[in-house]
């Protein structure tokens, strides 16, 4: 079946620091990858995407790319900001199994001063 | 765009009373979804119609919980009757087929508690 599993949080970390959050996937056919951003008392928001392997997503300085050899759809950000603690989720959605998306749990991201 | 609207922001209930969530998508819009987020369960699909008509109601936790898509601009998500572990924030959220991908919209939440 499909699935997608990230790694646990909470994440901690200064002002300027490089992050990454790492995100693997288990899909039945050729899905697309997306990582979501939810900030305090919001919806989730589409931060990137990715819909087919060796894709690069990017946006607002986060990047992913679709690795299908490795399963894996790393969100990373080279210098992170106070604005960008949130929480993030990976998702998967996948055509052969009528549109559904498969989020993982979620992480969450603090970013301090 | 306005978005996918939800209504209302904040419930708050009494435990056996009826609750009702209302959802607009995003004009165009073909799928519609509903969610529940807990920091228990994190977020779970309920039910999702595709052009109005329910395609997966398996995440409906009980029969206490039953959503409609009488048009394509309108939704409801009805608890009845509610109890306290529905306390959580439900989302609604559309999605439009575009070749072979589609990107998931969604609103604001309700967040309800159930005393």
């Amino acid at each position: 079946g499909n699935s997608v599993t990230q790694m646990e949080g909470p994440v901690t970390l200064s002002e300027e620091a490089f992050l990454t959050i790492n995100c693997t996937y288990t899909a039945t056919g050729y899905p697309s990858l997306f990582w979501y951003v939810q900030y305090p008392g919001e919806g989730l928001q589409l931060l990137l995407k990715a819909t087919k392997a060796d894709d690069k997503g990017s946006n607002k300085g986060f990047e992913a790319t679709y690795r299908k050899e490795t399963t894996s759809f790393h969100l990373e950000k080279g210098s992170v900001q106070v604005s960008d603690s949130a929480v993030y989720f990976c998702a998967l959605s996948d055509r052969n199994t009528g549109n559904q998306f498969y989020f993982g749990t979620g992480t969450s991201l603090t970013v301090i001063p | 765009d306005a978005g996918v609207i939800q209504s209302p922001r904040h419930e708050v209930t009494e435990m056996g009373q009826e609750v009702t969530l209302r959802c607009k998508p995003i004009s165009g819009h073909d799928y519609l979804f509903w969610y529940r987020q807990t920091m228990m369960r994190g977020l779970e699909l309920l039910i999702y119609f595709n052009n109005n008509v329910p395609i997966d109601d398996s995440g409906m936790p009980e029969d206490r919980f039953s959503a409609k898509m009488p048009n394509a601009s309108f939704s409801t998500l009805k608890i009845q009757p509610s109890e306290p572990r529905d306390s959580a924030v439900y989302f609604c959220a559309s999605s439009l087929v575009w070749g072979s991908y589609y990107t998931q919209y969604f609103g604001p939440g309700t967040r309800l508690t159930v005393l």
